[in-house]
Formats: C-alpha cells, sequence, structure tokens
C-alpha cells in the first residue's frame, strides 16, 4: 500500500531558527514529490520534485529529493511568525491520473 | 488568477440530512478531486474525476457519491450524514499530467462540515 510519513508531526521553534520537515515514502512508480503550505485555509503550493539531487529554492524556503533512499526535505532558515502553519507533502505513484497522496502534515510554530 | 470555489466555508447539518458540497473551477482543469482533513490523518483521498462524467474511488469512499456532469463543476453527495463525517473537505483540481504544470493540485478553501 502507498505511503507517505512526516517528521514531526509538529514543532515549536523561535523567530530567525532554521528547520528541517522530513517526508519519507513508499509508493509504486514514484513520479513527483509534492510540498504543500496550508494557513487558515487551502493549500498553497511550495515545489514539485522529480529528480533526486536537485535543490528547489524559493526565497528563505528549499527542498530537496533523494529517491534512492525515498525521502524529501523541506527547509526554512531564519523563521519568521508567517511560516506557522501545516506543511503538507505529498506523492503520485503510477496513476495518470494525477492522484495525490498525503502525509499527515507537520504542524509548525513559529513563536516571536 | 487560479480558483476553485468551494460554495460553503461552514455547514452544519442533521444526521441522516442529504449534503451536497459544490466546487467549481475556472482553470479549464481535466482532473478534480475531493479530500476529507482531520487531525492526525492529513488529507484522504475521497473520489476523483478525470473527464466529464467519469470518476474513481479514493481511498475513503464509503458514504460518499460524487457528480460531474460539466467540467468545471464536481459535487460531493453524502446521501445520509453520519456524525462520523464531520471533517474539512478539500475540492482540488489538476491539469492532465503531461500537460505543463500537470499535476499541481490547486485547492480551494475548504468546507468545515458538522454533523449533529
Amino acid at each position: 500500500e502507498d505511503k507517505v510519513v512526516q517528521s514531526p508531526l509538529s514543532l515549536v521553534v523561535h523567530e530567525g531558527d532554521t528547520v528541517t520537515l522530513n517526508c519519507s515514502y513508499e509508493v509504486t512508480n514514484f513520479r513527483s514529490l509534492l510540498w504543500y503550505k496550508q494557513e487558515k485555509k487551502a493549500p498553497t503550493f511550495l515545489f514539485m520534485l522529480t529528480s533526486s539531487g536537485i535543490e528547489k529554492k524559493s526565497g528563505r524556503l528549499s527542498s530537496i529529493l533523494d529517491k534512492k533512499e525515498l525521502f524529501s526535505i523541506l527547509n526554512i532558515t531564519a523563521t519568521q511568525t508567517g511560516d506557522s502553519a501545516v506543511y503538507l507533502c505529498a506523492v503520485r505513484g503510477s496513476s495518470n491520473t494525477g492522484k495525490l497522496i498525503f502525509g499527515q502534515g507537520t504542524t509548525l510554530q513559529v513563536k516571536p | 488568477d487560479v480558483k476553485v470555489t468551494q460554495s460553503s466555508r461552514y455547514l452544519v447539518k442533521r444526521t441522516g440530512e442529504k449534503v451536497f458540497l459544490e466546487c467549481v473551477q475556472d482553470m479549464d482543469h481535466e482532473n478534480m478531486f475531493w479530500y476529507r482533513q482531520d487531525p492526525g490523518l492529513g488529507l484522504r483521498l475521497i473520489y476523483f474525476s478525470y473527464d466529464v462524467k467519469m470518476k474513481e474511488k479514493g481511498d475513503i469512499p464509503e458514504g460518499y457519491s460524487v457528480s460531474r456532469e460539466k467540467k468545471e463543476r464536481f459535487s460531493l453527495i453524502l446521501e445520509s450524514a453520519s456524525t462520523n463525517q464531520t471533517s474539512m473537505y478539500l475540492c482540488a483540481s489538476s491539469l492532465r499530467e503531461g500537460r505543463r504544470a500537470g499535476g499541481k493540485l490547486f485547492f480551494g478553501s475548504g468546507t468545515q462540515l458538522s454533523v449533529l
């Protein structure tokens, strides 16, 4: 059965800290891994990763995929209170229908 | 700007009622999805559709049905609501994989459904 596991489930840090969120997966015929940020409403897209070892970066956020060890990390440097959110990892397997399998999410709280 | 619109932000229904959750996207996406989100369980797929009038069961379809009569609209139906269907329901859409940006899901703002 396809599975995505995120860790930690929750995390509390102070502004300026660096955090690393983890996502491991077991999926038949892996195609891509996606990261989303969810505040009060709709999850918003952060990154899509398809190739191992290539870092994707957007401002203070970056992510990398390891297809051999079947995991991805999401790094946030110099955290701000606006980074407080649930971070979702999702993986697409062999289906052509675009179905994503989600992990449980990591709840990040950044204190001032 | 891409937009996925869910008809209600909050809904309160009684056990046994028939409930309709509506979702509309304006991006001409082929794929549409219904997920429910519960604390500690993440997002779980209920149903999805990859074309008009086409539907496939997700991981937790029991107690739900769907309808996709037009490309832009995907409805989730709870035939007889039960208290264990109290949850946040998220609709999403995406382009068919293989098209530019295919595979990336765009989400609606969610409907928080309470069944009493």
